[in-house]
């Protein structure tokens, strides 16, 4: 199946400082890609919808200025959480979608943010 | 509004035996996907199975397969001849209508603890 990563798998920073993590499809042009943020032992949380070329699509509650998305290419889209805060601490994950097809989302091996 | 429920928060099976989990949707769409994941303790989402909504044969796919009761709405995963690798958290998912959005709505999920 299609392959996406997500860079980086771990991350610890100082509270007050921003993050980017960057999900990439590897050998597949997603025109969608999809940010969900995990706590533990709970469901996964859709952030945003990403799209090429074009703003992103946040969800109910998601603090579009907190949560910044940019899909600047079809094989990557990037999340940055800006002034981080120990509140922040998760588990970001991010997915892909192929063009056209709507019946299969590949899933990126997940970024663990910790805030101290 | 989109909605999947899975009531069983922990499971526990016998190794070699059958084990089903359960998972209920409610969506007003005539053209839905249902999926089912697991994701390990690394975190990472694994693909495992899909059915469509106009499919009228239940997927299946290797020890996994998908009892798809339409009229109930129900999209119960059965897992046969369990592993002790089996041992994950698994989401039932749903993505509805492909022209009104591209988004999965994922279940509360359930922990599969399988006993040797």
């Amino acid at each position: 199946g299609a392959v996406v990563s997500q860079h980086p798998s771990r991350v610890i920073c100082k509270s007050g400082t921003s993050v980017k993590i960057e999900c990439r499809s590897l050998d597949f042009q997603a025109t969608t890609m999809f940010w969900y943020r995990q706590f533990p032992k709970k469901s996964l949380m859709l952030m945003a919808t990403s799209n090429e070329g074009s703003k992103a699509t946040y969800e109910q509650g998601v603090e579009k200025d907190k949560f910044l998305i940019n899909h600047a290419s079809l094989t990557l889209s990037t999340l940055t959480v800006t002034s981080a805060h120990p509140e922040d601490s998760s588990f970001y994950i991010c997915s892909a979608s192929l063009a056209g097809v709507w019946n299969e989302q590949f899933f990126g091996p997940g970024t663990r943010l910790t805030v101290l | 509004a989109q909605k999947i429920t899975q009531t069983q928060p922990g499971m526990f099976v016998q190794e070699k035996e059958a084990v089903t989990l359960d998972c209920t949707y409610d969506t007003s769409d005539q053209s839905y996907g249902l999926f089912w994941y697991k994701q390990p303790s690394s975190g990472e989402m694994i693909f495992l199975i899909y059915q469509g909504s106009y499919d009228e044969q239940n997927a299946t796919e290797g020890r996994y397969s998908l009892n798809f009761q339409k009229a109930r709405k129900s999209a119960n995963l059965v897992i046969s001849a369990s592993q002790l690798g089996d041992s994950a958290m698994y989401f039932c998912a749903m993505r509805a209508n492909p022209n009104t959005g591209n988004q999965f709505y994922f279940g509360t999920g359930t922990s599969l603890t399988v006993i040797p």
